[in-house]
């Protein structure tokens, strides 16, 4: 069986200070992880995938998530943040040679001026 | 073209109606997801299709009724809905095997 679990549904930042999404997984097999963005009322968009080659993945916008297998996280990064940050992020796990997502229940990104 | 598309945008409808949710994709993709998200909920998955023919159903109503025309195309065909039927919509593709889907912007379906 596997999981994910996002440690905080909401998390505050003011524009220009670090984010940090945390995402821990449990995964008999060597998973595949991903994280996705959300926009309110759009569809999911991709922001980064780890599929066992390097352990720090970078993604677009500025995002960057490590895999660290010892604590089976796969939190996500970023150094300054924007305004237009602002979403839903899901942090996302598929075993091995399936293609259906295990979702996380969400972390709601809100960025204050 | 990485783009999925999905029509209509939103969709209000009766519960006595009849009504389909259309998805579009062109990169060859051979897999073709429904999903369904209610407010701040992740997404659940309901049908997978696979070369065209249902590989998945998570236990979804008969209401819901999927059909994949042929490799681009992925309807959602709604019957008798009820007010709690009421979501997003989404729709996601992916190569057959690649843990890499992509989705669609959704239809917003409101049931009266």
């Amino acid at each position: 069986a596997q999981s994910v679990t996002q440690l905080d549904s909401h998390v505050s930042v003011s524009e220009g200070t670090p984010v940090l999404l945390r995402c821990n997984y449990s995964s008999s097999y060597s998973p595949s992880l991903f994280w996705y963005v959300q926009h309110p009322n759009k569809g999911l968009q991709l922001l980064l995938k780890y599929t066992s080659a390097a352990t720090l993945v970078k993604g677009i916008n500025g995002f960057e998530a490590e895999f660290k297998k010892s604590e089976t996280s796969f939190h996500l990064t970023k150094p300054s943040a924007h305004m237009s940050d602002a979403a839903e992020y899901f942090c996302v796990v598929s075993l091995s040679g399936y293609s259906t997502l295990t979702f996380g229940k969400g972390t709601m990104l809100l960025v204050s001026p | 073209d990485t783009e999925v598309t999905q029509t209509p945008k939103h969709l209000v409808m009766g519960m006595t109606n009849k009504k389909s949710l259309k998805c579009e994709q062109h990169m060859g993709h051979r897999a073709m997801y429904w999903y369904k998200q209610k407010a701040k909920k992740p997404p659940e998955l309901m049908f997978v299709y696979s070369y065209e023919k249902l590989s998945i159903n998570e236990s979804v109503p008969s209401r819901f009724s999927p059909e994949c025309p042929n490799s681009s195309l992925l309807n959602l065909h709604l019957h008798a809905l009820q007010p709690e039927d009421s979501a997003l919509y989404l729709c996601a593709s992916s190569q057959i095997g690649s843990y890499e889907q992509y989705f669609g912007p959704g239809t917003r379906l409101t049931v009266t």
